[in-house]
């Protein structure tokens, strides 16, 4: 199956810091998502991105599909951004059922 | 804004018994999913349902689990015996059609088995 991999697992950060994360996978892909994993263990939508870029608020995120990565920028970083950010992927299949394959998730730490 | 919902939000069972997980996915939606994630690690699919079908399944998804439309609505996941190892969180998804579609998740359900 594809591989999703995250990077760096471990991230902490300075209030108002910014900060890039990786996700690298390993074949082509009709969808890509960024969530937030919050403390209370919700995955929330961030981004649905399978190419090009796109920004909310201060987050934005980019897909380079053709050398199969995407970014997630974080900007002027607030103690609200700590959590686990996961990236997932959907690999195009006519018969199968769309399933998202996630990575390990960047855990982020922002400190006061 | 449309939204998946999940019942209830924290459940906990005894070894061995039945539990059914609860989940009103979007209501214009056709495709839905099950993920599962123990604690610490990493979101993992379960299953896909479309049409009243499993359109796939994984390997954790044996036969002590069951997906079932009862209704309009809801889309329930059923552990026939719990374990101790089904111990973790269980998100429900939903998808308006399938091939790159975006999905939608709710909040998650954490289960704990004792």
């Amino acid at each position: 199956g594809i591989q999703v991999e995250q990077s760096p697992p471990d991230l902490i950060l300075q209030e108002g810091a910014n900060s890039t994360l990786r996700c690298n996978f390993s074949d082509s892909v009709n969808n890509l998502q960024w969530f937030h994993q919050n403390p209370w263990g919700q995955l929330i939508n961030l981004f649905y991105i399978p190419s090009g870029t796109k920004q909310n608020g201060r987050l934005s995120a980019t897909t380079v599909a053709t050398e199969r990565y995407s970014l997630l920028y974080i900007s002027s970083s607030q103690t609200t951004d700590s959590g686990v950010y996961f990236c997932a992927v959907e690999r195009p299949h006519k018969a199968a059922g769309n399933k998202l394959t996630f990575g390990g998730g960047t855990r982020v730490l922002v400190k006061p | 804004e449309p939204e998946v919902t999940q019942t209830p939000s924290h459940q906990v069972t005894q070894m061995g018994q039945e539990v059914i997980l609860r989940c009103v996915p979007i209501s214009n939606h056709l495709y839905f999913y099950w993920y599962r994630q123990i604690l610490g690690q990493k979101v993992e699919f379960l299953v896909s349902f479309y049409n009243n079908e499993i359109s796939e399944k994984s390997e954790i998804f044996d036969d002590q689990f069951s997906v079932e439309r009862p209704d309009g609505s809801n889309f329930t996941l059923k552990i026939r015996s719990t374990k101790l190892e089904d111990s973790a969180m269980y998100f429900c998804a939903s998808s308006g059609s399938r091939g790159g579609y975006e999905q939608y998740f709710g909040p998650g359900t954490r289960l704990t088995v004792t």
